[in-house]
């Protein structure tokens, strides 16, 4: 069974720091591009930041580039999101997302989310 | 970017009914459209990618349809799990992927 669990979500001040972790089981990391998508309270989805499978790849959006930096780890499964000079408008729900085997941009497997709450 | 507009915002629908949802793109995304459901509390589902074809363990209920510009999430008889938020996602030209602003379908 796949699973995407995160953590390292939780309060903190605006300008401070936060590394989130996707720890992945079920399936061949090693072998899938990743991403983190958020949602803030309330709103929709937006994506944060997609690695390929050899972190050959790294993308991200413009709301994030220069402060956030996705990396893995495919000998420990594991999925990473090291978050600087956080805003108060990066609250949200941060959520890894496996793409479908081949692609980047669809997203079939999902973790539970985990909470960042940017406030002073 | 390629901007993606959900419509209409909220549907109002009995169980057993059907629902059609619309998701238009600001240019082309071709076929790589994807459609999401999203229960509250929970994270979003996979149904549909490339436009049309289900993802696994979805119900045959769930259909789509279109490329190009427009597409189509068709549910053809809504169940009381169906009622939810759905968004869809293009990942033809990236980054950024990019959502629509989502439809909630809601119980009538």
């Amino acid at each position: 069974e796949v699973q995407l669990v995160e953590s390292g979500g939780g309060l903190v001040k605006p300008g401070g720091s936060l590394r989130l972790s996707c720890a992945a089981s079920g399936f061949i990391f090693s072998s899938y591009s990743m991403n983190w998508v958020r949602q803030a309270p309330g709103t929709g989805l937006e994506w944060v930041s997609s690695i390929s499978s050899s972190s050959s790849h790294i993308f991200y959006a413009d709301s994030v580039k220069g402060r956030f930096t996705i990396s893995r780890d495919n000998a420990r499964d594991s999925l990473y999101l090291q978050m600087n000079s956080l805003r108060a408008e990066d609250t949200a729900v941060y959520y890894c997302a496996r793409a479908r085997i081949g692609t980047t941009g669809d997203l079939d497997y999902w973790g539970q989310g985990t909470l960042v709450t940017v406030s002073s | 970017e390629i901007v993606l507009t959900q419509s209409p915002a909220t549907l109002s629908l009995s169980p057993g009914e059907r629902a059609t949802l619309s998701c238009r793109a600001s240019q082309s995304v071709n076929s790589y459209l994807a459609w999401y459901q999203q229960k509250p509390g929970q994270a979003p589902r996979l149904l549909i990618y490339d436009a049309s074809n289900r993802a696994t363990g979805i119900p045959a209920r769930f259909s789509g349809s279109g490329s190009g510009t427009d597409f189509t999430l068709t549910i053809s008889s809504l169940e009381p799990e169906d009622f939810a938020v759905y968004y869809c996602q293009q990942s033809s030209s990236w980054p950024p992927l990019t959502f629509g602003g989502g439809t909630k379908v809601e119980i009538k």
